[in-house]
């Protein structure tokens, strides 16, 4: 599977943006961009995923680069609430049995400051 | 609706000892996951089963590591002759697989276990 790299911790203000990023140069023209998040003592929960546009839900967004070698996940305002681990995973659906798991690396950790 | 739910939340045994983890997957998920969590890491897959089977146990790490699902919906996890170093949280997740490998899994809030 192809790896990602995401810095290990990034803070933000109450109520401002925050730009996560994440590194996937060596992402297959098939790769799908996963983005699951870990609140404190609880299991991760998903996000956002995307393949080649920019994507919009109620959670956040996810900015693709033209050449799909890194990503970027925004929270809009960010909350308390928000503070967690945030984990950028490629998934393959053409890998087989292998495509159903995520493969999770150390994400990045955001600190959300009142 | 009622999500992912996990027994027990806590488990404290001895090294060598046999352990049971027990996972409720949300209702009509055909799709279920074991993941397991040390600290300051990302969870590490260990296997995942399609309805009854398994259809990817790549993830476990020796053979006193075992999961079923005999009637596809609840899984056990079970580890024979525990040491230490399997203290972990043990997380399990469920979806309804879609073509693609695009499927949301939920995830549990885990159990804790530590081997003394």
């Amino acid at each position: 599977d192809a790896k990602t790299t995401q810095p290990n911790s990034m803070e933000s203000n109450e109520e401002e943006p925050v730009h996560l990023p994440c590194n996937h140069s060596t992402i297959s023209g098939t790769d799908y961009i996963h983005w699951y998040r870990q609140l404190p003592s609880q299991g991760p929960e998903y996000v956002i995923h995307g393949l080649t546009s920019n994507v919009n839900n109620r959670m956040a967004s996810l900015a693709i680069a033209e050449d799909r070698k890194s990503s970027t996940l925004i929270l809009h305002r960010a909350t308390l609430r928000d503070a967690a681990v945030y984990y950028c995973i490629l998934r393959d659906p053409y890998s087989g049995a292998g495509s159903y798991q995520l493969t999770f690396g150390k994400g990045t950790k955001l600190s959300v400051i009142p | 609706g009622a999500g992912v739910s996990q027994t027990p939340s806590n488990k404290v045994t001895e090294k060598g000892k046999y352990v049971e983890l027990r996972c409720d997957p949300i209702s009509g998920h055909t799709a279920l996951y074991w993941y397991r969590q040390s600290l300051g890491q990302g969870p590490e897959f260990l296997i995942y089963f399609q309805g009854t089977g398994a259809a990817d146990d790549s993830g476990l790490p020796n053979d006193r590591f075992f999961a079923v699902r005999p009637e596809g919906s609840v899984s056990t996890l079970k580890i024979q002759r525990t040491e230490r170093g399997d203290s972990a949280v043990y997380l399990c997740a469920s979806s309804r697989p879609s073509l693609g490998a695009t499927d949301t899994q939920y995830f549990g809030p885990g159990t804790r276990l530590t081997v003394l």
